[in-house]
This record gives C-alpha cells, structure tokens and sequence, in this order.
C-alpha cells in the first residue's frame, strides 16, 4: 500500500522567511502533484512533477522531484500572508490505473 | 462556465436514508474520481472511473455505490451502510489526452441531522 507523509503538518511563519515543506512516498513514483486547499474550498493544483529530478515555480513557490529519494519538496521564498492555505502532495503509483494517493496536508500560517 | 459542477453544496442525511451527491462535467474528461476529505485530513479514495460504464472501488469503499452511464456525469451515492458519512466530498475529473492534471469541483459537504 503507497504511503505518502508529509511533514510539517503545521507550520506557521512568519513574512519574508523561508521554508521548506517535505513529501515523503513509500513505492516507485515519478508523478508527483502539490496542491493548494484554502478552508472550505476545493484543490487548486499548483504543480505537476513527471521526472526524476524535476523543477518548477510560480512566484514565491518552488517544486521540486528526487524520485531515487522518493521525496519531494515544497519551498516558499519570502513568505506573505496571501499564501496561508492546507498544502497538499499527491503520488501517482505506476501501476495504479490512475490513483492518486493524498499526504495529509501542511497547514500554513503566515503572519504579518 | 465550464468545469465540473457537484451539487448540492450542503446536504443533510437522516438516520437510514440514502443520499446521492452529484457530479457534472462538461470537460470531456475521461476519468472521474470521489474523493472524502475528514476535517485536518488528506484526501482518501472512494471510486473511481476511467470511462463509461466501468468504474472501480478505492480505498474506502464500503458504504457508498456510483455509476457511470454517461461520460458527463458520476453521481455517488452514500448508502445507509455508511454508517459515519460526515465529511467533505470531492468530485475531480482527468483528461487521458490533455495531461495528468487532476482538476475538482467545488465541493459537497455531507452532515448528519
């Protein structure tokens, strides 16, 4: 069974700081998605990572894919409050007919 | 505008009674998933359908059925089976042609009275 952890589950920071939120997976992988929770809403994906060694960004976030690690992370520049929102990462198990399993998510607090 | 549309946004469920939640798409998406979403938590599985009139158990599947007769649409229902339905459902859909993104509705969230 693909087990996907991430860690912190809580994290709350402060403006203009950096941090790093982890994804750990437990089987072979090269698909990896972060999305974005805001309370009481729906996912908004924010990144899809298809290869070992993957990089992506969009304005202060950055992705990135070690599928050798089975790990991957999520890093914040420079925080504001605006990205205070659940965090999510979901795998994609090769064999799985399209599944993807969901980590638990990282609560993010950023304030002022 | 287009998307995927789940409704009713709110529903509430007696003791014994059935409940269906609905999904529509009109992405021409393939794939069509349920999610439930418990408060604090991730997303786990219920079914899932990769096209019409096939569909698949996930990880949580006991207490709830679907069906898939048109392309558009993938309605779950919560039996009474289910005996702890309170939770926050999620419709999402996939195109097997336009890349692996998953996209969701907006969410249905299911209370106990």
């Amino acid at each position: 069974e693909l087990k996907v952890e991430q860690n912190p589950l809580f994290l709350s920071m402060q403006e203009g700081k950096n941090y790093t939120i982890y994804c750990n997976y437990s089987t072979t992988s090269d698909r990896l998605y972060w999305y974005r929770q805001d309370p009481g809403k729906s996912l908004e994906s924010l990144f899809v990572l298809l290869s070992n060694g993957a990089v992506k960004q969009e304005g202060r976030l950055m992705a990135s894919l070690d599928t050798k690690a089975r790990l991957s992370t999520l890093h914040i520049t420079a925080a504001v409050h605006d990205l205070s929102a659940t965090y999510f990462c979901a795998v994609e198990e090769e064999t799985s007919g399209s599944r993807l399993t969901f980590g638990e998510g990282t609560q993010l607090t950023v304030n002022p | 505008d287009g998307g995927i549309t789940q409704s009713p946004k709110y529903l509430f469920r007696k003791e014994g009674q059935n409940v269906t939640l609905s999904c529509e798409q009109n992405l021409n998406h393939d794939a069509m998933y349920w999610y439930r979403q418990d408060p604090g938590q991730g997303l786990r599985l219920i079914y899932y359908s990769q096209i019409v009139n096939d569909f698949q158990k996930g990880d949580i599947a006991e207490g709830y059925s679907v069906s898939r007769e048109k392309k558009e649409s993938f309605p779950l229902t919560v039996t009474s089976a289910q005996k702890n339905p309170t939770a926050f459902y999620l419709c999402a859909t996939r195109s097997r042609d336009r890349g692996p993104k998953l996209f969701f509705g907006s969410g249905t969230q299911l209370s106990v009275l």
